[in-house]
């Protein structure tokens, strides 16, 4: 069956320093992956897209990676900063018009 | 405000009840999405339009109607819900149906069923 799996439901981690964020897929052949930020009582908010063809994709102090034969994405977050704290989704749609799928999230909170 | 409004914020409606969720947006978007969120599990897609056609019905249950009057409206008209139907509800919107465009939300409809 397909799967999407982010690997910690919550990871707390000190003012400062990187966060990584992991999803992991199975039985899937995504074109695209796509991270969110959502915050609580909130609708979710598109921070990056991603492509199967790049290895690497960078925001300001956001840095995602995806590697096909893995099939994972990892999202950072550096100089992490309490505001930062929110629950941070992975999603991915196969090419063609299939719809967003997403993961259940990883909740982050950084710590001051 | 993200572009994508929703009303209301939040619902109490009882089993028996009848009410309806609308969801707005001027961003020239055309497609149109209903999504539903439970505590512990992954958004939920229920419904997909696309161009004010509906394109997916994610095997949802006959007492969630969904309704695209035109590309910048969509409802979600409730009927005879279950306490399990408790959630949040999310629309969405993106430029198009393809895979290369990120989603905007809005805000949610807080649905509680007593």
């Amino acid at each position: 069956s397909q799967k999407i799996e982010q690997n910690s439901e919550a990871l707390n981690i000190q003012e400062g320093k990187t966060a990584t964020l992991t999803c992991n897929y199975t039985n899937y052949s995504p074109a695209y992956l796509q991270w969110y930020r959502q915050d609580p009582g909130r609708g979710p908010v598109f921070l990056l897209l991603i492509r199967e063809n790049e290895k690497e994709k960078r925001k300001e102090r956001l840095k995602v990676t995806f590697d096909t034969t893995l099939k994972q994405s990892l999202f950072h977050i550096t100089a992490s900063q309490p505001a930062d704290s929110a629950t941070y989704l992975c999603a991915l749609r196969n090419s063609g018009n299939t719809p967003l799928v997403f993961g259940k999230g990883t909740r982050l909170s950084v710590i001051a | 405000e993200t572009g994508v409004t929703q009303t209301p914020r939040h619902l109490v409606m009882g089993m028996t009840n009848k009410k309806s969720l609308k969801c707005e947006q001027h961003l020239g978007h055309n497609a149109m999405y209903w999504y539903k969120q439970s505590a512990k599990k992954p958004l939920e897609l229920m419904f997909v339009y696309s161009l004010e056609e509906r394109v997916e019905n994610n095997s949802v249950p006959s007492r969630f109607s969904p309704e695209c009057p035109n590309s910048s409206h969509l409802f979600l008209h409730l009927h005879t819900l279950q306490p399990e139907d408790s959630a949040l509800y999310l629309c969405a919107s993106s430029q198009e149906l393809k895979a290369n465009y990120g989603y905007t939300f809005g805000s949610g409809t807080r649905l509680t069923v007593v």
